[in-house]
């Protein structure tokens, strides 16, 4: 089926530096989606894009969060500066909504670890 | 905010049982609820749908149950075998016509099938 790629699949990285994860979302879809889940926590929600443009984000999308998909490439979480409280697995999912499909397709994760 | 408890967090079952998980919902207005599947060391897989619409739907050995005034809705497996151990999350979201695409997920509950 779909698949959803994440890259990379484990990045570890000193605190107050900058991070980009990269997600290769479902070819045809629409809208994209950032979840961040903490070790024995559960998934939420970070964000929503769609068109070029946050749609919804969470009180956890903090200030040093940025997402971006230029000219239809990779969708992008970008932290700046990290903090040690951002380590964590990050889920990428997109959807296609118009056709009537609502169904989330999730990347694999990357494992984010700040020290 | 919304919230979906996920009530068991773990649940063994014999091989060829029901296995049954249940989730509560606090957001009304929630009316898609997904099931995802996760296998150790995977990303999350989507196993079955149910939207506000209908309170029954099943798919094979799958079977999804909505009760809309208790806000709670079920999976239930049937005739479990070994393949179906897996983490699985419980989601709800509104309706894309409300401008809020976000997931919002249970904690998991990890199923061990024993054979």
């Amino acid at each position: 089926g779909p698949k959803v790629l994440q890259i990379p699949s484990h990045q570890i990285i000193d605190m107050g530096q900058m991070v980009t994860l990269n997600c290769d979302p479902v070819s045809n879809h629409l809208y994209f989606y950032w979840y961040k889940q903490i070790l024995g926590q559960q998934m939420e929600f970070l964000v929503n894009f769609y068109n070029g443009k946050v749609m919804e984000k969470s009180k956890l999308f903090k200030d040093q969060f940025s997402v971006e998909r230029p000219d239809g490439s990779y969708f992008t979480l970008k932290i700046q500066p990290t903090a040690l409280e951002d380590s964590a697995v990050y889920f990428c999912a997109s959807s296609l909504y118009w056709g009537g499909s609502y169904e989330q397709y999730f990347g694999p994760g990357t494992r984010l670890t700040v020290l | 905010g919304e919230k979906v408890e996920q009530h068991e967090s773990t649940l063994s079952v014999r091989e060829g049982d029901s296995a049954v998980i249940n989730c509560t919902y606090t957001d009304t207005a929630s009316s898609y609820f997904p099931w995802y599947k996760q296998e150790a060391g995977k990303s999350l897989h989507f196993v079955i749908d149910i939207r506000s619409n209908v309170d029954r739907k099943q798919s094979q050995r799958l079977i999804v149950l909505l009760d809309k005034k208790a806000k709670r809705f079920s999976l239930h497996i049937t005739a479990t075998q070994p393949e179906d151990s897996a983490i699985y999350f419980c989601a709800a979201r509104r309706d894309f016509n409300t401008g809020n695409y976000k997931y919002v997920f249970g904690a998991g509950t990890r199923l061990k099938v024993i054979a």
